[in-house]
């Protein structure tokens, strides 16, 4: 049974950093084929594509926010972090961790709401 | 990139069948066979409901198709039923420079 699930902080400040744990199981991140990557979906809005962490540490992100965005993994511990520096409250959203088989999302993790206020 | 494009909201009685598009471009629908579907209820994770434009994932109904036609996707759902009440949103590779791209959203309302 494949799992996703996000942790971190639920507020931040303005101009913070946002550092998102996704912590997984059921799967691999070192089979091939495999990645993790990040929606965000602003309440009552659409999801956004935010960034993917392939099985060969192949890394991409999304073009509107690639200088904002890092994200990394530790296979051992089954965990891919995101973090996203600068925050503001366009950011506020419901960020979610999904796992990828081949180019397309398969699961979902049940999504980690971050409001930014001050 | 911009999101792919999608009718804002549709309906239909129980029974009936609905279809909704989802319009890109040919650098991401139109370019690569890698389209997908999700379902969302109110206040729930997305649920992968079509992959691959057209292959279904175990355990979801045969109620759910999906098909493409140059640069639109379309994903039809046959005999309405209530429990079909949700967003829909279709995404596309793009690409490996951006990778996806996700529709703008649907709402499906079961009259």
């Amino acid at each position: 049974q494949i799992t996703l699930k996000e942790s971190g902080p639920t507020v931040v400040k303005p101009t913070q950093t946002l550092t998102l744990t996704c912590t997984f199981s059921g799967f691999s991140l070192s089979t091939t084929g495999v990645g993790v990557g990040w929606i965000r979906q602003p309440p009552g809005k659409a999801l956004e594509w935010l960034a993917l962490m392939s099985w060969d540490d192949d890394k991409r992100f999304s073009p509107s926010l690639k200088t904002k965005l890092t994200i990394t993994k530790d296979t051992s511990k089954n965990q891919v972090v995101l973090t996203m520096t600068n925050m503001d409250t366009v950011d506020t959203a419901t960020y979610y961790c999904v796992q990828y088989f081949g180019y397309e999302i398969h699961y979902w993790g049940q999504g980690s709401l971050v409001a930014v206020s001050s | 990139q911009s999101a792919l494009t999608q009718p804002a909201s549709l309906s239909g009685s129980p029974g009936q069948s609905i279809t909704i598009s989802c319009t890109g471009t040919s650098s991401d629908v139109g370019n690569y066979n890698l389209v997908s579907w999700y379902q969302q209820h109110p206040g729930k994770a997305p649920k992968l409901i079509i992959y691959d434009v057209n292959e279904r994932p175990s355990g979801v109904s045969n109620r759910f198709s999906g098909s493409k036609s140059g640069n639109t996707a379309s994903l039809t759902i046959s005999g309405l039923l209530a429990e079909d009440e949700a967003d829909y949103y279709c995404c596309s590779y793009a690409g490996s420079g951006l990778v996806d791209v996700f529709g703008t959203g649907t709402k499906v309302t079961v009259l």
